[in-house]
């Protein structure tokens, strides 16, 4: 099984929508989360922390569930810059050894 | 301000080549890992290094070395190259550890025909 697993997509959706990506890990002993995005060739860049307690940004909404090891991301009212990859990111272990899902990539269309 | 800095960013190099890949973190970090990026898959750990002493190494084979400069500076090298080592070579720079803040360099992406 993958450290940590997301749905590869491609998640066509029109500008407007809501848009939700979902992420499981297996170590339960990670410690902390994150959501990078990534342009097409370019290098992923944080978009958002990851707290128990579920965190906004904008039209970002993160929440983690450690109970069930499962990460989300939602995006509300999708705009067409919002078209990238989405990486789920667990921080593990003293080295802080960032792991990374394969990504979920998103295409916001007119 | 100066991002992190990767060299080169492009390199094209032949099987049994040896390549060795540059990174300047950012001003007053002190921890560089190093993160390989295949096509349609995420980043996979490489190494980390902190301090000038490596913490963490990934599930690579012993072709892959790198090592800290006393500025913090970092470099990749890696023997023997296959085909299958192509591949977008991502640095990261973080303030210290744990690493909750990484930011990723434009990367040097490396062809191996």
């Amino acid at each position: 099984r993958k450290e940590v697993e997301q749905d590869p997509g491609p998640f066509n959706v029109p500008e407007g929508a809501t848009v939700a990506f979902n992420c499981t890990y297996s170590n339960s002993a990670s410690q902390s989360f994150f959501w990078y995005r990534q342009d097409c060739r370019k290098e992923p860049k944080l978009l958002m922390s990851v707290y128990s307690s579920g965190n906004e940004d904008g039209r970002f909404t993160a929440q983690l569930n450690r109970a069930s090891q499962y990460i989300s991301l939602l995006i509300r009212d999708s705009k067409l810059s919002d078209s990238a990859t989405y990486l789920c990111v667990d921080l593990t272990g003293t080295a802080s050894k960032l792991t990374f899902g394969t990504g979920t990539r998103l295409q916001v269309t007119l | 301000d100066a991002g992190v800095t990767q060299s080169p960013t492009h390199l094209i190099k032949t099987r049994g080549q040896h390549v060795t890949l540059r990174c300047s973190p950012i001003s007053g970090h002190k921890s560089v890992s190093w993160y390989q990026q295949v096509l349609g898959q995420g980043p996979q750990f490489i190494f980390q290094y902190y301090e000038k002493e490596e913490r963490g190494r990934g599930n690579f084979p012993d072709r892959f070395s790198a090592r800290q400069f006393p500025n913090y500076s970092s470099e990749l090298n890696v023997n023997a190259l296959l085909l299958g080592d192509s591949a977008l070579y991502l640095c990261a720079s973080s303030p210290g550890l744990p690493n909750t803040e990484a930011f990723f360099g434009q990367g040097t992406r490396l062809t191996v025909v």
